[in-house]
């Protein structure tokens, strides 16, 4: 069972907040991954990193921030929430490609954000 | 640009009958396609990773299966717990992974 935790589980906060989703693995993974989906829909990738202080941008366009400063956490950051960031954010992570091991990916539980 | 469609976009079968969902895709230059199963209001847990064509994996009542452009989950007398959303993402090399949008299974008793 993969070893990665995502809180809160449940958020619902009001027009302008910041937040921060909180996102940690206890796997050593190098590779950690932001993805959002919304009900019924694709996982689209908002950010990944490949290790400590390393960050990069996804493929879709995102209005958050992560940092990536141990291992083990990378939490992202909303500086002012709005109604079009409801939806569900998904934390995953696995080793680093390049070592030639195993690629999959390993999922947390997920963050459901409501913005009202 | 990389692409993953997923077939039927939802399933319903009753328990103990067989069938298959498709993963199609187009990559330039597969790594790695990948299996997973999501129940409602969590996240995808990973079943399989097929690497080249003419693998098979196999775990329980599951078989995946993958060609050059498509990939097969066989479900093999299904039972209800093994109703869920299948997911099929594939990875291009040295880049990150794109899912499809998966199958929704119902599996009825």
């Amino acid at each position: 069972e993969a070893d990665i935790y995502q809180t809160p589980r449940y958020l619902v906060i009001g027009t302008g907040k910041k937040i921060t989703l909180e996102c940690s693995q206890t796997m050593g993974h190098d590779k950690m991954y932001w993805y959002q989906q919304d009900p019924g829909m694709e996982l689209h990738l908002i950010h990944y990193s490949y290790g400590v202080n390393s960050t990069e941008k996804g493929d879709l366009s995102s209005e958050s921030t992560v940092s990536r400063i141990r291992t083990e956490h990378f939490p992202l950051t909303l500086e002012s929430a709005r109604p079009s960031h409801t939806s569900q954010y998904l934390c995953a992570s696995s080793e680093y490609a390049l070592r030639g091991t195993r690629d999959e990916q390993y999922f947390g539980p997920g963050t459901r954000l409501t913005v009202t | 640009e990389d692409q993953v469609t997923q077939s039927p976009e939802a399933l319903r079968l009753q328990e103990g009958e067989s069938s298959s969902l498709n993963c199609s895709y187009t990559v330039s230059g597969l790594r790695g396609l990948f299996w997973y199963r999501q129940d409602p209001g969590k996240g995808p847990e990973f079943l399989f990773t097929l690497y080249s064509a003419g693998e098979e994996k196999e775990k329980e009542r599951l078989k995946a299966t993958l060609t050059k452009k498509e990939s097969f989950l066989h479900i093999t007398a299904p039972k209800p717990e093994d109703s869920a959303t299948y997911l099929c993402a594939v990875q291009a090399r040295g880049q990150n992974f794109v899912f499809g949008p998966g199958t929704r299974l119902s599996v009825l008793p």
